[in-house]
């Protein structure tokens, strides 16, 4: 596609419910990332894959959250038993290079996730 | 530890006025630097990048200014337009340790009509 695309855009959810969240990177893409934006707040790093390996994982605030990208393209962010502080948006991105943050990013528009 | 901040974090600027965006950062060891720009609604988008090995790099209508004795960096925009509004981030990244970049807490940028 044109560009990181992301889905679902908007996500409401009860508490203790498991979500997923699905991003595909522009086509090609060796690297992509995973961060999570809190309301007013910088993106914060979650995790990074290098085609189908995860080289850091070293963001994900808990073992309730689980990021996958078995082929090397889309990825899946998996949040089990959500809780209200997992409410942020989602933002994935994807970059060519290899060089995982140093090559330029492309971000998606994002994943709100709404945790009632 | 690693931080990268805003000293502002709102600026107002007139139509046609330059701008300068500031941001501090912590860590000597950084030495990749780039300017994001986030709409409502929207992702981030790269702007421009400097590397450690350079103090300033243009390009268009945008200026990044890197000085690593007070672990200083700072965007320019010159004859700002009402499409520059947004929340821009200063982020870092250090070689040779990991992947990931580390992103400050954001200025927004308001043109004054």
């Amino acid at each position: 596609g044109a560009g990181v695309s992301q889905s679902p855009r908007y996500k409401v959810a009860k508490r203790g419910q498991d979500v997923a969240l699905r991003c595909d990177p522009i086509s090609g893409h060796v690297s992509l990332f995973w961060y999570q934006q809190a309301l007013g707040q910088g993106p914060e790093f979650l995790t990074y894959f290098q085609n189908e390996a995860q080289l850091d994982k070293s963001g994900l605030p808990s073992d309730r959250f689980f990021a996958e990208r078995p082929e090397g393209s889309v990825s899946t962010l998996k949040i089990q038993r959500t809780q209200q502080e997992d409410s942020a948006v989602y933002l994935c991105a994807s970059s060519q290079s290899g060089q995982g943050a140093r090559g330029e990013l492309f971000f998606g528009e994002g994943s709100r996730l709404t945790v009632l | 530890g690693e931080s990268v901040g805003l000293h502002l974090p709102t600026l107002s600027v007139q139509e046609g006025d330059n701008s300068i965006i500031n941001c501090a950062y912590s860590n000597s060891a950084s030495d990749y630097f780039i300017w994001y720009k986030q709409e409502s609604g929207k992702g981030p988008q790269f702007i421009i990048d400097i590397r450690s090995n350079m103090d300033k790099r243009q390009g268009q209508r945008v200026t990044v200014l890197l000085n690593k004795t007070v672990k200083h960096l700072s965007l320019q925009i010159a004859a700002t337009q009402p499409g520059d509004s947004a929340v821009y981030f200063c982020a870092e990244n250090i070689s040779n340790r990991d992947d990931k970049i580390i992103f400050g807490k954001g200025t927004r940028l308001h043109i004054l009509p």
